[in-house]
């Protein structure tokens, strides 16, 4: 069965300081692999995917996630955060399988971004 | 062009009341979604439509929950008898194509008393 972790509830980091927001994930296969954003009293927002091809995937405001296959990790990342960027980031993840692959996400963690 | 767009956006209930949820997709789109979110949990995954027929139902809970599509546009979802455990925060996503990627709405809260 798919699954996936994001093992840190809350990430706190200074405005210009970089910032990871961990994911690693199981599934069998090559898995397609996604980065939402829920910003407060909004829905999910997609930020980024890995499909194939270059590890690193660049995606929305700035962020990138680096898709490891010998770890199963696909954290997300940015050089210099923003108190703009306090929301809360959810890791996905779907099979390849052929039809439909229902999306599979972590608990959530919660980015805060001090002046 | 609208976003997928979801009614109403918070709803306090008490146990064994009957709530129903409203999801307007995105328009065109055939794939419908919805997920759940309970506190401090995972999204999961409840069922998919395409179009008025439901691909996947294996994620909802128990016979409580009923989720129709009739014509293939909108969705609702009700709960009924509503519990406790039924609190959360359900989300409505839509898709052009089953593989691609998923547009959300904003959610709609449910607090059942």
């Amino acid at each position: 069965a798919q699954s996936v972790a994001q093992p840190e509830d809350q990430v706190n980091v200074a405005e210009g300081n970089p910032l990871t927001v961990k994911c690693t994930y199981s599934v069998s296969g090559n898995p397609y692999l996604f980065w939402y954003v829920q910003y407060p009293n909004r829905g999910l927002q997609f930020l980024l995917k890995y499909i194939t091809g270059d590890n690193l995937v660049k995606g929305s405001y700035g962020f990138e996630a680096e898709f490891n296959k010998s770890q199963t990790s696909f954290h997300l990342k940015k050089p210099s955060a923003l108190v703009s960027d306090s929301a809360l980031y959810f890791c996905a993840v779907r099979d390849r399988g052929a039809g439909f692959q229902k999306l599979v996400f972590g608990t959530g963690t919660r980015l805060l971004v001090s002046p | 062009e609208a976003g997928v767009t979801q009614f109403p956006s918070h709803s306090v209930i008490e146990k064994g009341q009957t709530v129903t949820l409203r999801c307007d997709p995105i328009s065109g789109h055939d794939n419908l979604y919805w997920y759940r979110r309970v506190m401090g949990k995972e999204i999961k995954f409840l069922l998919h439509f395409v179009k008025e027929s439901k691909q996947d139902e294996s994620g909802m809970p128990n016979n409580r929950f009923l989720a129709e599509r009739t014509g293939g546009t909108y969705s609702t979802l009700k709960v009924q008898p509503a519990e406790l455990e039924d609190s959360g925060v359900y989300f409505c996503a839509s898709s052009p194509y089953t593989t691609g990627e998923l547009f959300f709405g904003e959610g709609s809260r449910l607090t059942v008393l």
